[in-house]
């Protein structure tokens, strides 16, 4: 099974700055990466799939790079409402399903 | 609008069974994979249990094989995760998510809390 180290665990950053999650994979998965987005209360949001391409609803200033093993969730301009936890999950062999160790986002 | 709506869990006793739903809506049921993930209080996520679109083969880690069964109804939109012989370990709120046409996890639910402590 696929391998999914995501870093950092924990990520300050004010509002309109920039940060970067990684993500970095056992073994290649070509493009097929997922992030998503979790907030209290609210359904988990898919963000990102297939390593870069953003799914429909997902804020321009939302990106995603990378592919085989290595991989960054990059988020500009950072608003108010990002602040959360973001997980990274390989969907190019499935099942099985695995996620990253996930990343907290909070306002500093 | 695609919906995923969990219900089922709560408190139970270690050893005790519980079967968890998962009601769809906004979508074709039949046509999608459904897969169950937990999260344990302050941990990341974890898969639980995936099962195809017409319910024919189901998939499990090692973790819970043997004593969780993934099953859908499409004729009722709705898909369940029978869970046996919970343990202490098994305690974390479970959400079901719709495999999406990318095989990501384009919708989830708000998920549900289980509990398992004597």
């Amino acid at each position: 099974d696929v391998q999914m180290t995501q870093s950092p665990s924990n990520l300050a950053a004010s509002p309109g700055e920039s940060v970067s999650i990684n993500c970095k994979a056992s073994k290649s998965i070509s493009k097929y990466l997922a992030w998503y987005q979790q907030k209290p209360g609210k359904a988990n949001k898919l963000l990102i799939y297939s390593g870069s391409t953003l799914q429909s609803g997902t804020p321009s200033r939302f990106s995603g790079s990378g592919s085989g093993t290595d991989f960054t969730l990059t988020i500009r301009n950072l608003e108010p409402e990002d602040f959360g936890l973001y997980y990274c999950q390989q969907h190019n062999e499935y099942p099985p399903l695995t996620f990253g160790s996930g990343t907290k986002l909070e306002i500093k | 609008e695609v919906q995923l709506v969990e219900s089922g869990g709560g408190l139970v006793q270690p050893g005790s069974p519980l079967k968890l739903s998962c009601a769809a809506s906004g979508f074709t049921f039949s046509s999608n994979w459904l897969n169950w993930i937990r999260q344990a209080p302050g941990k990341g996520l974890e898969w639980v249990a995936s099962i195809n679109p017409d319910g024919s083969s189901t998939y499990y880690p090692d973790t819970v094989k043997g004593r969780f069964v993934v099953s859908k109804d499409n004729a009722k939109n709705t898909g369940y995760l029978q869970m046996n012989n919970l343990r202490s370990e098994d305690t974390a709120m479970y959400y079901c998510a719709r495999t999406g046409a990318n095989w990501d996890l384009d919708y989830w639910g708000q998920g549900v809390m289980v509990t398992v402590s004597s």
